[in-house]
């Protein structure tokens, strides 16, 4: 069982309104990711980072932002929400090493957004 | 672009047979493949994984082959069970030495009584 965790499970919201994702892993991971999943979709890959103070935008097109000032905590803001944001928002880590597993993506339980 | 499909968006299967779900991928320097399960309102699960210097790898119940001369990944769930119903997904690393992941649509698996 992966230690990564996010908040809020379910988020209701008007548009216009600043909110942020949190991410969490306990594992001392050194690569994050942030994907965007619409219902039985494939996943997008929105923002990643390699390490502390590295972020990287990902492939799908995202008006969010990500920070990375710890190597355990990836939040990911959206400055002003609008309906086409509501999704679903999954964070992953991965260890990166070539061990075992080292390269196997584990992911949270993520957090199901609604734009109002 | 890149991508990595799959054959069957639905697969349903009687309790206790066996499940094959498969998967094509498109670029033949990918070298990682991972195969996860994802439950309703839940985050995807890991089940097994399988490197490009590899054919075959065992689970607990599963299986997963790799024929890169074609290109295809398949999972293969022993004697299946309702707890397995659920989307499967395979991802694919394009190359070594990135950390980025390619996602397939995923093959939603219901188990019937």
């Amino acid at each position: 069982e992966a230690d990564i965790y996010q908040t809020p499970r379910y988020l209701v919201i008007g548009t216009g309104k600043k909110i942020t994702l949190e991410c969490s892993q306990t594992m001392g991971h050194d690569k994050m990711y942030w994907y965007q999943q619409d219902p039985g979709m494939e996943l997008h890959l929105i923002h990643y980072s390699y390490g502390v103070n590295s972020t990287e935008k990902g492939d799908l097109s995202s008006e969010s932002t990500v920070s990375r000032i710890r190597t355990e905590h990836f939040p990911l803001t959206l400055e002003s929400a609008r309906p086409s944001h509501t999704s679903q928002y999954l964070c992953a880590s991965s260890d990166g090493t070539s061990g075992a597993h080292g390269l196997t993506q584990y992911f949270g339980p993520g957090t199901r957004l609604l734009v109002l | 672009g890149e991508s990595v499909g799959l054959h069957l968006p639905t697969l349903s299967v009687q309790e206790g047979d066996n499940s094959i779900i498969n998967c094509a991928y498109s670029n033949s320097a990918s070298d990682y493949f991972i195969w996860y399960k994802q439950e309703s309102g839940k985050g995807p699960q890991f089940i097994i994984d399988i490197r490009s210097n590899m054919d075959k790898r065992q689970g607990q119940r599963v299986t997963v082959l790799l024929n890169k001369t074609v290109k295809h990944l398949s999972l293969q769930i022993a004697a299946t069970q309702p707890g397995d119903s659920a989307v499967y997904f395979c991802a694919e690393r394009l190359t070594s030495g990135t950390y980025k992941y390619i996602f397939g649509t995923g093959t939603r698996l219901k188990v019937l009584a």
